[in-house]
């Protein structure tokens, strides 16, 4: 079936760097994306969402951009920060239906 | 504050019994609910669509006798995690989408464990 996921499982930087995570997927009929923070013991935490008519999603410290051609999603996040480290969810959903989350990338921020 | 309720936050059980977890929208009518489920380091799996007033839809794989769901109001979902094993042991999580504003939200999460 169709899924979400992402090219990388982890991404370490250091603090100050810049962090790129990104997403792949596969349902081109999907029309809402969200990127979820999520800390250990928590739940989902919203970070910055983007509709399918956008292409560019500026928040603070973060940027989200799609590209819809190539169906993928990509999180930015400036100046990255040691509260920053957290797994990173991309999820999509289509016309209101669930959220379909995608496998997760672990960013680890060293000082 | 929390705009989607779930509890409990935690919850231990032995194998056998019967847990309740319930998910609640605490300003805002919610007729459909999601109930997600997720193991340690992987990502959150949607278990089931709850509708209010009629049956959950659930997903493949998920057995739907073993996953009881009840939305009986506006406000509230039940899950019922039936004669559970320590295999059910996870971190459920609910969400709703506040239609008005657009966005979903998520429920703080129940961990379980089944001993």
């Amino acid at each position: 079936g169709e899924s979400v996921g992402l090219h990388l499982p982890t991404l370490s930087v250091q603090e100050g760097d810049n962090s790129i995570i990104n997403c792949a997927y596969s349902n081109s009929a999907s029309d809402y994306f969200i990127w979820y923070k999520q800390e250990s013991g928590k739940g989902p935490q919203f970070i910055i969402d983007i509709r399918s008519n956008m292409d560019k999603r500026q928040g603070q410290r973060v940027t989200v951009l799609l590209n819809k051609t190539v169906k993928h999603l990509s999180l930015q996040i400036a100046a990255t920060q040691p509260g920053d480290s957290a797994v990173y969810f991309c999820a999509e959903s289509q016309a209101g239906t669930a959220l379909i989350f995608g496998k997760g990338t672990t960013l680890s921020v060293s000082s | 504050g929390a705009v989607v309720s779930q509890h409990p936050s935690w919850v231990i059980c032995k194998s056998g019994t019967s847990v309740k977890i319930e998910c609640r929208s605490l300003d805002f009518q919610a007729t459909t609910m999601f109930w997600y489920r997720q193991f340690p380091k992987q990502s959150l799996m949607l278990m089931a669509t709850s509708n209010e007033g009629s049956k959950a839809t659930y997903e493949q794989g998920v057995e739907k006798d073993k996953f009881l769901i009840n939305h009986a109001s506006l406000t509230l979902s039940t899950l019922t995690v039936t004669s559970a094993h320590p295999e059910d042991s996870s971190f459920y999580i609910c969400s709703a989408p506040r239609h008005s504003g657009n966005t979903i939200y998520f429920g703080e999460g129940s961990w379980l464990t089944v001993v």
